[in-house]
């Protein structure tokens, strides 16, 4: 399995300001993700981030909210735009295989004042 | 709509005894089944699978069975340890992309 770092591990950010949550995996993947998990809440899928191209969006979650940036096959970023306290989450990127496991890294904890 | 469901949100069994973790899910197109295992302050850790052509699958002390009649998973871990104390998630895979249940927390009392 590979070995996912995320940065920060945690912040505290005033409403209205943004984060970007980085990601970086030890090996070459083809398949990356972000979550999001609220307060006592599942795991949601935010987005599947793309190499090379725009990342695909589930419902709910849009690019002007969320932009991702997927430069090459084993890094993300993951903003999160003009911060509310509805986005004190955690924010959790994962990679991807054929059979559907997926490695997550460690989480960022944010959290909005 | 929650299509993957974890109607016990704790559960609490004594070291060496049985654990049963349930899950059930509403579409029946989802056709890979995993079982994720989170401690605080860190990311899911994946610990089994099942694909939905298959009843059941086993690995070491964690087997999953799946009831694709009744739309149902469970995970048994046997001898339950204090160290499998976290929160159990269930998933549900379909189109590359996995739902989760909302996760079910286990402690084992020594």
């Amino acid at each position: 399995s590979a070995v996912i770092s995320q940065k920060p591990s945690r912040d505290i950010c005033q409403r209205g300001t943004s984060l970007t949550i980085q990601c970086q995996v030890d090996s070459q993947v083809t398949m990356m993700f972000w979550y999001r998990q609220q307060p006592g809440q599942s795991l949601t899928l935010i987005a599947t981030a793309n190499q090379g191209s725009e990342a695909t969006y589930e419902s709910g979650f849009v690019i002007d909210k969320f932009p991702i940036s997927r430069p090459n096959l084993t890094f993300s970023t993951l903003t999160v735009s003009n911060l509310s306290p509805e986005d004190s989450s955690i924010y959790l990127c994962s990679v991807g295989q054929v059979t559907y496991e997926q490695y997550f890294g460690p989480g960022t904890r944010l959290t909005v004042t | 709509d929650q299509q993957v469901k974890q109607n016990s949100p704790s559960l609490s069994v004594q070291e060496g005894r049985i654990s049963i973790l349930n899950c059930d899910y509403t579409n029946s197109m989802f056709d890979y089944f995993l079982w994720y295992k989170k401690y605080p302050a860190e990311g899911p850790t994946f610990l089994i699978s099942i694909s939905s052509i298959k009843d059941k699958n086993e690995d070491g002390r964690f087997t999953v069975f799946l009831n694709k009649s009744a739309k149902h998973l469970s995970l048994h871990i046997v001898p339950s340890q204090p160290g499998d104390s976290a929160v159990y998630f269930c998933a549900a895979g379909r189109g590359g992309k996995l739902i989760f249940g909302q996760g079910t927390e286990l402690s084992v009392k020594p």
